[in-house]
Formats: structure tokens, C-alpha cells, sequence
């Protein structure tokens, strides 16, 4: 089925360990993208990257790092786990033509927790 | 930097009624503005969406207007309905740009 998949689902980390969020998408989509949800807070954009081997930095980029080796994944990478950082957060890809459909569809997301 | 204000922040209104969501933008360039309806537990899936040549689009129950010279879009919903109730959220893409800007959202519920 074609679409996001995003892992792990929910994991408890420990403040100070290293963390990857891993997505993959098969739709063959340009642009991916890593939003962080909070509530009243809304969806606040992490990173983004507009084609395999380009990234760039969204609202709240401190804190994470990413890459895109490849079309299909795009892992988003916490060095150092803080508190702050417990959040739902989803992967979402678009097809990234500027006047084209544009539709970002959205993984499952991955619920973080840091201790 | 970009920046996208939704109103209201919750949002009640008895079964039957119309509901209207409003968004305010400020980047100008801004030219693709959807918008997502996320359920309790569920990713945000895209329900309307309206580009900058357009100034209203309808599908069934629900529609978007945009005032580009205001800066800003909503959504309205007729003949609510229990199972609209949920969490609704605007965007703008800028022009140019891959990097969609959301709004804070806005938990409608529906009373039976």
C-alpha cells in the first residue's frame, strides 16, 4: 500500500540518549518534511528536505538534525534527548512541484516521550 | 518569518448548524492553502484545499473562501454533523517554497 510509514510508533526515552525517527515513503515524492504536534501548538515545521541530497531548517529546528540520502527516507536524528523534545511527530511527503498538486500526506506519526 | 493565526481555538455548535474556521496569513507569496481535519489519535488527512486564482471552492458540505487582499481564508461547514468533530488545521505554502506553515488549530465539536 502505497503511503508513509513511520517508526516506532511510541517509544520512552531516557534524557541524554541518542534518538533516530525513521520514514520512508514510496510515493516517489520530492519533498519530505518532520513536524513536531503539541498541543495548542499545532503542527510547527522541524525540517524539510526538497529532493534527495538538499535539507533545510523549518520553525524549530534546534535539536534535530536529518538527511536525505535517498528519495524514499528521511530519518530524523536527536543527538541529545531533552524533556522539551516529547511530542507527536510526523513525517509527511508531497509530490514538491510548485504548481503542481502540492498535497502533503502525513504518516501514522511517532509518539515521543523523554524522561 | 511566515506566520498563520486560526480562530477560533475551539469551536461548539449543535448538530445541523454551520461552523466557520477562520485563518489570517502573512506572507503575501503565499499561493496553495489547505486544509486538514485530524481525528483523536489520526494523522491530519487534506479535505478542501484552494489555490491563490480562486476565491471559493466547494465540495459537498464543506468550502473555503480566500481574500488574498485581506490575507486571509476559512473554512465553512454546513449541516454539521457528529462525525465533523474533530481537530481542524489551515496551511499556507509560500511560492517558490516547499515549506507549508500550519495553523494552531481548531477542536470543533458537534452536539448531537
Amino acid at each position: 500500500i502505497a503511503g508513509i510509514t513511520q517508526a516506532p510508533t511510541s517509544q520512552i526515552l531516557a534524557a541524554g540518549r541518542r534518538m533516530t525517527l525513521r520514514c520512508t515513503q514510496d510515493m516517489r515524492h520530492n519533498a519530505m518534511y518532520w513536524y513536531r504536534q503539541d498541543l495548542g501548538l499545532g503542527l510547527r515545521l522541524i525540517h524539510y528536505s526538497n529532493t534527495a541530497g538538499t535539507t533545510g531548517k523549518g520553525e524549530v529546528p534546534d535539536g534535530y538534525s536529518v538527511s536525505r540520502a535517498n528519495t524514499d527516507d528521511f530519518p530524523l536524528t536527536l543527538a541529545s534527548a531533552v524533556p522539551s523534545q516529547t511530542s507527536v511527530y510526523f513525517c509527511a511527503s508531497s509530490d514538491g512541484h510548485h504548481s503542481g498538486a502540492n498535497v502533503l500526506t502525513f504518516g501514522a506519526g511517532s509518539r515521543l516521550t523523554v524522561l | 518569518g511566515e506566520n498563520v493565526e486560526q480562530h477560533p481555538s475551539t469551536l461548539s455548535v449543535q448538530e445541523g448548524d454551520s461552523a466557520v474556521i477562520k485563518c489570517t496569513y502573512s506572507d503575501s507569496a503565499s499561493n496553495y492553502f489547505p486544509w486538514y481535519k485530524q481525528e483523536l489519535g489520526k494523522r491530519p488527512q487534506l479535505i478542501i484545499d484552494i489555490r491563490s486564482n480562486v476565491g471559493e471552492k466547494k465540495d459537498q458540505r464543506i468550502a473555503v473562501t480566500l481574500n488574498k487582499t485581506a490575507k486571509h481564508f476559512s473554512l465553512h461547514i454546513t449541516e454539521t454533523q457528529p462525525e465533523d468533530s474533530a481537530v481542524y488545521f489551515c496551511a499556507c505554502l509560500t511560492s517558490g517554497t516547499y515549506k507549508y506553515i500550519f495553523g494552531t488549530g481548531t477542536r470543533l465539536k458537534v452536539l448531537a
